[in-house]
């Protein structure tokens, strides 16, 4: 069965403070590693998929890595708009559906 | 980005009624779409997932005559939640993906409340 572990629960950081939030996975067959950000009462918002080992992906703040066993979503400098739940996902290659971790609460103070 | 629209956004029903939720792919065909549902501060966890035209494949411990799925169309899936009794009380999300793409594209969410 497909796991996914991350940490830590919630992240308190000052705006400009960087951090990183990790998750750790074990699938049969990777076919995909997916980052979601949730916003209260919404439902989860696309930012990254990583495929392999070594791959990295960046939009504006946010920089995701993946090894064969965890992946890192850095935030660089963060502003208080990106406070939010970070979700980690895990897609194996037997079919398409997401296993997801239960996710860093963020929260940037200005 | 795809888009995935989901309505209602938040439903209050009396215990025993029948509650239906909409899953729209609004810009692409969406060969499969996933039920999740989500408890506060929890994470998602997938009830069933459904094909076009074929009978939607239910995970562990969801009862399929509770929560009725249908995806009678490439841009249409529907959850109906039979017989709602409080317990019922979830965050409900979809999430579809087009054919040949490995990424999944999510509704904004159903908040049920059952009194």
């Amino acid at each position: 069965e497909d796991q996914v572990t991350q940490s830590p629960e919630a992240l308190r950081l000052q705006e400009g403070e960087s951090s990183s939030l990790n998750c750790s996975y074990t699938v049969s067959g990777l076919r995909g590693l997916f980052w979601y950000r949730q916003d209260p009462g919404k439902g989860p918002e696309f930012l990254f998929t990583l495929y392999s080992a070594g791959e990295e992906k960046e939009k504006e703040r946010l920089k995701a890595t993946l090894t064969k066993k965890e992946s890192f979503l850095h935030i660089t400098a963060p502003k208080p708009e990106d406070s939010a739940t970070y979700l980690c996902a895990v897609q194996s290659t037997n079919d398409y559906k997401l296993s997801f971790g239960a996710g860093t609460t963020v929260t940037v103070r200005a | 980005g795809a888009v995935v629209s989901q309505h209602p956004s938040r439903v209050i029903c009396k215990s025993g009624t029948s509650v239906k939720i909409e899953c729209r792919s609004l810009d692409f065909q969406a060969t499969t779409m996933f039920w999740y549902r989500q408890f506060p501060k929890k994470s998602l966890m997938l009830m069933a997932t459904s094909n076009e035209g074929s009978k939607a494949t239910y995970e562990q411990g969801v009862e399929k005559d509770k929560f009725l799925i249908n995806h009678a169309s490439l841009t249409l899936s529907t959850l109906t939640v039979t017989s709602a009794h409080p317990e019922d009380s979830s965050f409900y999300i979809c999430s579809a993906r087009e054919h040949q793409s490995v990424k999944l594209f999510f509704g904004s969410g159903t908040q049920l409340s059952v009194l």
